[in-house]
């Protein structure tokens, strides 16, 4: 069974970018059956679509985040990962990274990290 | 971009009742592109539903989903202690994905 794992700094000064990687386990990243991508949480809040991509590296955005966010692919590390710029407070959320499957529906997640805006 | 609104914010209710959570989209939602998810404090959410009607694996059947066009329904036939949690529909359309902002399901 697959697991995928997030990594990255969980404190980031504000203006500069958020990086975060997902690590996928226990099968290949290099499929067409899956949608690997994002989502976050701001503390006692609700669920965000940060952004979507297939693993030939097309991607799909949040519009309110598309300005800032760079999303890639690493098939030879089976790792995807993410990059959002400028940041400021209002992005300190808890981020997840998600695999999607049947009807686009999320099957998989990460535990997910927090990641703190100063 | 699709938003969707779930109703009510929080559920009281006590173990052994009904549970109904509605999901309305803005717009019409293929009914092959609806999710639910249930999600406990400091855990990632777990996927109930796909597809607006279909159990994920491992999901008891006191859990069903129904509905299509704007509005969708999740039912917890009978709640179990382990179910008071929060609950999350999701949506796809046009490359662009959207959750609601969830409805908690508390014990009354």
């Amino acid at each position: 069974q697959m697991q995928l794992q997030e990594s990255g700094p969980g404190l980031v000064k504000a203006s500069e970018p958020l990086s975060l990687t997902c690590t996928v386990s226990g099968g290949s990243i290099s499929t067409f059956t899956y949608y690997w991508g994002w989502i976050r949480q701001p503390p006692g809040k609700g669920l965000e679509w940060i952004g979507s991509m297939d693993y030939s590296g097309t991607t799909f955005y949040n519009p309110s985040l598309k300005s800032r966010l760079t999303m890639s692919v690493d098939t030879s590390k089976n790792e995807f990962s993410l990059k959002l710029n400028s940041v400021t407070a209002a992005d300190t959320a808890v981020y997840f990274c998600a695999r999607y499957s049947i009807g686009y529906s999320i099957d998989e997640w990460g535990q997910g990290t927090l990641v703190s805006v100063s | 971009e699709v938003v969707l609104t779930q109703s009510p914010g929080t559920l009281s209710l006590s173990p052994g009742e009904r549970a109904t959570l509605s999901c309305r989209a803005s717009q019409s939602v293929s009914s092959s592109f609806l999710a639910w998810y249930q999600q406990k404090p400091g855990q990632a959410p777990r996927l109930l539903i796909y597809s607006a009607s279909t159990r994920a694996t491992g999901i008891p059947d006191r859990f069903s989903g129904s509905g299509s066009g704007t509005d969708f329904t999740l039912t917890i036939a009978r709640l179990e202690p382990e179910d008071f949690a929060v609950y999350y529909c999701q949506q796809y359309g046009r490359s662009l994905w959207s959750f609601g902002q969830g409805t908690k399901v508390e014990i009354k």
